[in-house]
This record gives C-alpha cells, structure tokens and sequence, in this order.
C-alpha cells in the first residue's frame, strides 16, 4: 500500500537558517508528489508538486523539493528560513487511484 | 481565478445533533470535489469525493455523509453527531480528470460537546 513517511513531527531552527523537511514515500510506480503548507486553523497551501522531469523542483515563497527516486525521498528545502514559515508542512502522493496520500506533519517553529 | 469557500468556519454541536457543512467553489466547472478530516494532531484523512453532480464516493465507513447538489457545491451532514466526529474539515477541489492537485478550503473547525 502506498504511504507517506515524516519521520520529524516538529523541527525548531532560527531566522534566517537553512531548512530541510523531510518526506519518504512507499509506492510501487513513479509518484506524483507534493508539498502543502497550513497556517494555525487555516487549509492547506499547495507549495510544489512534482510529476516528472527534472528531479529539483522549484515552488512559491522560495521553497524547492528534491526527488530522489534511489531512496525513495522528496525532502523540502528553503536557504533561508523567515518568522512567517512557521507553520505545519505536509507531504503527499498521488496513488494509483487518483487520491492523495498525506504524511503525518511536519511543524515548523522559527526562532527569532 | 478559482475560489473555495466553506461554512462555518467554526462550529460547537452537543451529540446527537445534526450537521451539514456547506463548500462551494468558484470560477471552475464541474470540479472533483472531496471531504477530508483532519484530526488534532493527525494528517488528513479523505472521507468522500466526487467526480459529479450526484456521485459521491466514500472512503470510510461512518456515520457521515455527503451529497452534492448542484455542480459546485458540496455538502457533508450527519444525522447524529458523534463525540469522534469533532475536528477540522477540509473541502478541496481539482480539475476535471486530475485528481492528485488539489485546492483547499480555509477549512471548518467543529467541536461537538
């Protein structure tokens, strides 16, 4: 069965630091892959998505994903943290039905 | 452009009582529609969706249930709520034919008391 691994539930790094969330999925074809973003009580934010092509994707508020097809990984980056990241990060995969599979979570708290 | 609404957007209810929660998108037609839970500390977890008017398909046996009206509007409701039933639900919609990139909903918080 498909599935999408977080292994952090919550990562804590300070202004202006570099980020690195990461996403293991199980699926047996190539995935299609996501990331979204939820403010407090808000919905979900698509951030990047991923079909085909090329492996480093870029996506809004200057974030990119890196899909590694040999460890089966889809690890969300951003060079430099800002206070208004703060925020849950899922992410996901498409399975054969047409549905998403979402990780767990992953909250982001950002130091001054 | 494409907009998502759902309502209320907080809502308290004692068990046993009713529910419908009403999601409406705009600016696209005939949208996949789908209704995800998304419990305290959980991710989300799809509860139904719809590729029409009038076809709903649901992925987890409960006491909920959904419909869809008319083209963009989708509507969650139960009879009797349940304690378990407390959480945020999420509405979200894709084109026609692509299921995988989804748009959500700010989402409704219910408590039920």
């Amino acid at each position: 069965a498909q599935s999408v691994t977080q292994p952090d539930i919550h990562i804590t790094v300070s202004e202006g630091a570099s980020l690195e969330l990461r996403c293991n999925y199980s699926y047996g074809a190539t995935p299609y892959l996501f990331w979204y973003v939820q403010s407090p009580g808000q919905g979900l934010q698509l951030l990047l998505k991923y079909f085909s092509g090329d492996t480093l994707v870029q996506g809004i508020k200057g974030f990119e994903a890196e899909f590694k097809r040999s460890q089966s990984s889809f690890n969300l980056r951003k060079p430099s943290v800002h206070w208004s990241d703060a925020a849950e990060y899922f992410c996901a995969v498409g399975n054969q039905g047409g549905k998403l599979i979402f990780g767990q979570g992953t909250e982001l708290s950002v130091k001054p | 452009s494409q907009t998502i609404h759902q309502w209320p957007a907080t809502l308290v209810q004692p068990v046993g009582s009713p529910l419908s929660l009403e999601c409406t998108v705009e600016g696209t037609s005939n949208p996949n529609l789908y209704w995800y839970r998304q419990a305290a500390g959980r991710g989300l977890q799809l509860l139904f969706y719809s590729v029409g008017i009038g076809q709903i398909s649901s992925e987890v046996p409960q006491n909920l249930s959904a419909s869809r009206p008319q083209d963009r509007q989708f509507i969650l409701s139960s009879k009797k709520l349940l304690l378990s039933d407390s959480g945020f639900y999420l509405c979200a919609w894709s084109v026609t034919g692509i299921f995988y990139e989804q748009y959500f909903g700010p989402g409704t918080r219910l408590t039920v008391t």
